[in-house]
Formats: C-alpha cells, sequence, structure tokens
C-alpha cells in the first residue's frame, strides 16, 4: 500500500498570507489527524477529521482549520500568518483513530509540509 | 507537569549496547502507548505500540509498559549507528480521537 502522501512539501508565505495543505491517507483509512512540529514546542495536535467530521481539536488558534473529503483526504489552512506558525505540519492517518485496544487506532505519518513563513 | 515526559538526553550508547529510553506520563486514563523513531528531516516513524501492562518485543526492540506507575520504556538491544535518532514517545487517551500526545523526544546516537 502506498503511504500518507503530503503536499506541497514545501511552502514560503509572507506575514499575512493564507496557506492550505492538502493530505491524502493510506488507503482504506478513515481518519486523518493533523500536527505541528517545531524545535520549542515539539509535536502538538492540531486536529482530526473522521467521516468529514472534525472529532478532535488541540489548543490552536481559530486561524487553523481543516476539513475532510468523502475520500478521506484532508486538508487544513491557515489564514493570517504568523512568524511563528514557521513548522513541518504533519498529517498522520489511521483506520479508525477511536479504539483504544487495536491497531486500527495505529497513526502513520506523512513526509509533512514544512512552512516558512516570512 | 508535562503530560508526557521522556528522559533527557541526548543518549550515547555503543555499537552493540543496550539503549534504554524511558517515558512517563500524567493522564492515567490513557490507553494506547507508541514509540515513533525520527531521523533529522524526516517524519515520525512507528517503531511499535503496546496496550497492554508488560513487555511487547519486536525484533531488536522491546517495548515495556507499567500502567500502575504510568511509565512506558523502549529497549532496543545491539544498537547500531542506524538506530542512531529521535524517539518519540507518544500516549492515546482513551477517549481522545485521534490525539497523540508526544513527549519532547529523546535523542540517541550509536557511536562505532
Amino acid at each position: 500500500k502506498a503511504g500518507v502522501t503530503q503536499t506541497p512539501r514545501y511552502l514560503i508565505k509572507t506575514r499575512g498570507q493564507q496557506v492550505t495543505l492538502s493530505c491524502s491517507p493510506i488507503s482504506g483509512h478513515r481518519s486523518v489527524s493533523w500536527y505541528q512540529q517545531t524545535p520549542g514546542q515539539g509535536l502538538q495536535f492540531l486536529f482530526e477529521y473522521f467521516s468529514e467530521t472534525q472529532r478532535n481539536k488541540g489548543n490552536f488558534p481559530g486561524r487553523f482549520s481543516g476539513r475532510q473529503f468523502s475520500n478521506s483526504r484532508s486538508e487544513m489552512n491557515v489564514s493570517t500568518l504568523e512568524l511563528g506558525d514557521s513548522a513541518l505540519y504533519l498529517c498522520a492517518s489511521s483506520f479508525r483513530g477511536a479504539s483504544p485496544h487495536s491497531d486500527t487506532d495505529t497513526q502513520y505519518f506523512g513526509p509533512g509540509t514544512r512552512l516558512t513563513v516570512l | 507537569q508535562k503530560e508526557v515526559e521522556q528522559n533527557s538526553g541526548p543518549l550515547s550508547v555503543p555499537e552493540g549496547a543496550i539503549a534504554s529510553l524511558n517515558c512517563t506520563y500524567s493522564d492515567r486514563g490513557s490507553q494506547s502507548f507508541f514509540w515513533y523513531r525520527q531521523y533529522s528531516g524526516k517524519s515520525p516513524e512507528l517503531i511499535m505500540f503496546i496496550y497492554s501492562n508488560g513487555d511487547k518485543e519486536d525484533g531488536r526492540f522491546t517495548a515495556q509498559l507499567n500502567k500502575a506507575s504510568q511509565y512506558v520504556s523502549l529497549l532496543i538491544r545491539d544498537s547500531q549507528p542506524s538506530d542512531s535518532a529521535t524517539y518519540l514517545c507518544a500516549v492515546k487517551g482513551g477517549t481522545s480521537y485521534g490525539k497523540l500526545t508526544f513527549g519532547q523526544g529523546t535523542i540517541l546516537t550509536v557511536h562505532p
């Protein structure tokens, strides 16, 4: 099976702009989670989508949003970019994302999108 | 107190030695525990997951879970230079949809 794919791999934007990142999960996976990774804060959870519904959200401002399509592909959007938004944005897919005692809950990460805000 | 804490690094071991990586978590309701490896400039790669108390072995890797002590560890036997990476401990709560809480990571260097 093909792994999780993310596009684009690199982005350079300026403050105030907005950006859209895309994630295609592993075939058959229905849950997509998004994370932000920075040297200072590490890996932090943004939100999770399952069956086109956001089921969980991390502690990020409303400038960060996402959606999921019927084919399970997901996008995240960041509006009014700030310098502090520079980070590696990772998406991870799992089959269900909910069961606590099954390997269907295991998340597999994509290669990430490196966003630089100037 | 951080939700997930890993032993401070960096950790340096000689080739062939056992590397021991430790992680503690604060949420007693946590159900699933994962170890990921991340090479510099790459994304996290799953090594192992564990749900039940005790040991779980996969090749040179052994994960150990003690829910009473809220402690999970990863042992790497016969460490190789290719094991040099950052190791991330991740914890999932019982009712937390799709959310993994990560530790800050431990940098492991295996020197020849």
